[in-house]
């Protein structure tokens, strides 16, 4: 079945660039995503990239997308620390429905 | 406008009790589906109603159900609670989550019930 795999924790000092990857494996996956979860809160949308683009930039995320590799990565140009959360990848499958990784968690150091 | 509601927030039930949870979806959104956050297994797909249709289902046995009504409001049920029901669950709403586009699939989620089992 689809699975989406991402690394657990990611360290990086304020103003610094992140980078959260993630792996799927639906090639038949039209939208792939990144939610973002911050303490007590439920998810919430980021950013998305269709599965014809490499890149798309939106202010301080950049996403890039190798459909090839099946690697999707978000980059956070200037990471403050109100980034720190829970990063999450998520696909869309061929029924419709999202398939998420277990989640990167962001901690930003002052 | 306002966003997906859930409630109860917070609760706790002993093993073999069952459970409802409810979820207000924002206003004109047809579809709801839940979704199971465990520290373990991340976030698991329960299952997606769409006008009042069960329309997509996840890997849970059926202890687990769920109905929407007429009003797009949505409950889920868990019967004969397990230690490892304990977990945050959360309840996404959006336009039409099966037309494939992005926009109209983008899910709208809810701050979660946390329920503990014990």
């Amino acid at each position: 079945g689809e699975d989406v795999e991402q690394s657990l924790f990611l360290s990086v000092r304020e103003g610094d660039s992140s980078v959260i990857n993630c792996t799927y494996t639906d090639s038949s996956s039209t939208y792939l995503y990144w939610y973002k979860q911050e303490p007590g809160a439920g998810l919430q949308l980021l950013t998305y990239i269709f599965s014809n683009m490499d890149m798309k930039q939106d202010q301080r995320l950049t996403v890039l997308l190798n459909k090839k590799d099946k690697h999707l990565s978000l980059r956070i140009a200037d990471t403050q620390t109100g980034d720190s959360a829970i990063y999450f990848c998520a696909e869309m499958d061929s029924s419709y429905k999202l398939i998420f990784g277990s989640g990167t968690r962001l901690l930003v150091r002052p | 406008k306002a966003g997906v509601t859930q409630t109860p927030r917070y609760l706790i039930k002993t093993r073999g009790q069952q459970v409802t949870l409810s979820c207000s979806p924002i206003s004109g959104h047809r579809s709801v589906s839940w979704y199971q956050q465990t520290p373990g297994q991340g976030l698991q797909f329960l299952f997606e109603y769409f006008s009042e249709t069960q329309r997509n289902k996840g890997n849970f046995p059926g202890r687990f159900s769920g109905r929407q009504f007429s009003n797009s409001r949505s409950e889920m049920n868990v019967s004969t609670l397990e230690l490892g029901d304990s977990a945050l669950y959360l309840c996404a709403s959006s336009l039409d989550g099966t037309s494939g586009g992005a926009e109209s699939g983008e899910l709208f989620f809810g701050e979660g019930s946390r329920l503990t089992v014990l």
